[in-house]
């Protein structure tokens, strides 16, 4: 079945650091790839997504590529700041009959201190 | 243009009870699709309504039950209510034949 893996965290940076939260996946075919985030006491808001490989999804400064030979679809930004701490999830979505679910991480808490 | 709001935000409820959440779809939107979210964990697809009829369904017992009404509007049912039901609810919206699907804030359930 299809699965998603993130690294595990939390990850803690100072403001300004480089950000990388790796994500691979496991599907048959070819998912689209998304990335969400979630504040404290929120739902999930869309951050970037990708629909092929090579694609690069690119949001607020966060960007991934969807790397379809390592079946990986990282999240990173060059200055991370405060306001971007976080859970961030990384998701795949596979159509079934014209019906599109999406798969899951278990989510990486990304703390970002000034 | 309104978002996906689902109400109530919280609830508290004892074993054994029934509970009913709901689920407004984004403006435009036609697929209501529901997950849960247990405390430091992922979503997982519960189910999915389109056209008023479950498509799509996760791998959850018949106690989760659902509903989609004319207006795109939905309902998460869940009876026999479990501790383990504890959890953050969401819904999401999205057109069918796309698969960007957009979050409300979720209701938070306490089952005592």
């Amino acid at each position: 079945g299809n699965s998603v893996t993130q690294m595990e965290g939390p990850v803690t940076l100072s403001e300004e650091a480089f950000l990388t939260i790796n994500c691979t996946y496991t599907a048959t075919g070819y998912p689209s790839l998304f990335w969400y985030v979630q504040y404290p006491g929120e739902g999930l808001q869309l951050l970037l997504k990708a629909t092929k490989a090579d694609d690069k999804g690119s949001n607020k400064g966060f960007e991934a590529t969807y790397r379809k030979e390592t079946t990986s679809f990282h999240l990173e930004k060059g200055s991370v700041q405060v306001s971007d701490s976080a859970v961030y999830f990384c998701a795949l979505s596979k159509e079934n009959s014209g019906y599109s679910t999406l798969t899951f991480g278990k989510g990486t808490m990304l703390l970002v201190s000034p | 243009d309104a978002g996906v709001t689902q109400s109530p935000t919280h609830l508290i409820k004892t074993r054994g009870q029934q509970v009913t959440l709901r689920c407004s779809p984004k403006s435009g939107h036609d697929t209501v699709s529901w997950y849960q979210q247990a405390l430091g964990q992922g979503p997982q697809f519960i189910f999915q309504y389109y056209e008023e009829e479950e498509r799509q369904r996760g791998n959850f017992p018949d106690r989760f039950s659902g509903h989609q009404f004319p207006n795109y509007s939905s309902e998460l049912n869940v009876n026999a209510l479990l501790l383990g039901d504890s959890a953050l609810y969401l819904c999401a919206s999205s057109l069918k034949l796309t698969e960007t699907q957009y979050f409300g804030p979720g209701t938070r359930l306490l089952v005592l």
